[in-house]
């Protein structure tokens, strides 16, 4: 079964200062994509970052990096110089590229951003 | 390019009705995807469709049912609605790439539904 735990329900992290959102998923599948989201209060999801299970860098995306590491099975995102408007929930997801694919979510991790 | 958009966004009901729920996604987008999101239960998966069929379901009742239209428009249906029922409705659209990786889903904002 296919699984995505993110063991931080909540984070406080000063101004500026970089943060490391973990993520860690479950599958016996060799193909599958790892999705980062955000979540601001408003409720809508806002992509951020996608990263491959064959891909052999790590993905950027301006500020948003993903730290993944594939035999650990982690898939964890790093925000650097972090700012006020990242204070949000964020979301790690999965996609299983089997012929029954679907997206699963993990819990979730609130992000505060301190000034 | 617009977004994917969601109406209505707000919707007030009570226990027993049914409400239909809409979904238009980025243009050129063929695979519509609906979640259901609760402080308690997170996101959930509903169901998924791609060119007018359902080609992925969650485990929700029968209750719970949806339809995509020729121009990839989407509508979710929650008939005898229970007071549980209540949470954000959102729906993601995407476009398949080759092998199917790397088809990143983007959000609607959302239909709050709150059941009384």
């Amino acid at each position: 079964a296919q699984k995505i735990t993110q063991t931080q329900p909540g984070m406080f992290v000063q101004e500026k200062e970089a943060v490391t959102l973990d993520c860690t998923y479950d599958t016996s599948d060799p193909s599958y994509g790892l999705f980062w989201y955000k979540q601001p209060s408003s409720g809508e999801m806002i992509f951020l970052i996608y990263q491959g299970s064959y891909d052999q860098q790590n993905a950027t995306e301006g500020r948003y990096s993903l730290n993944f590491q594939k035999a650990r099975k982690s898939a964890n995102l790093v925000i650097s110089a972090s700012q006020l408007g990242d204070s949000a929930m964020y979301f790690c997801a999965m996609r299983v590229y089997s012929s029954a694919s679907k997206i699963i979510f993990g819990s979730g991790t609130r992000l505060s951003i301190r000034p | 390019k617009a977004g994917v958009t969601q109406t209505p966004r707000y919707l007030i009901k009570t226990r027993g009705q049914q409400v239909t729920l809409s979904c238009s996604p980025i243009s050129g987008h063929r695979s519509v995807s609906w979640y259901q999101q609760t402080p308690g239960q997170g996101l959930q998966f509903l169901f998924e469709y791609f060119s007018e069929t359902q080609r992925n379901k969650g485990n929700f009742p029968g209750r719970f049912s949806g339809r995509q239209f020729s121009n990839s428009r989407s509508e979710m249906n929650v008939s005898t609605l229970e007071l549980g029922d209540s949470a954000l409705y959102l729906c993601a659209s995407s476009t398949p790439t080759s092998g199917g990786t790397q088809e990143t889903q983007y959000f609607g904002p959302g239909t709050r539904l709150l059941v009384l």
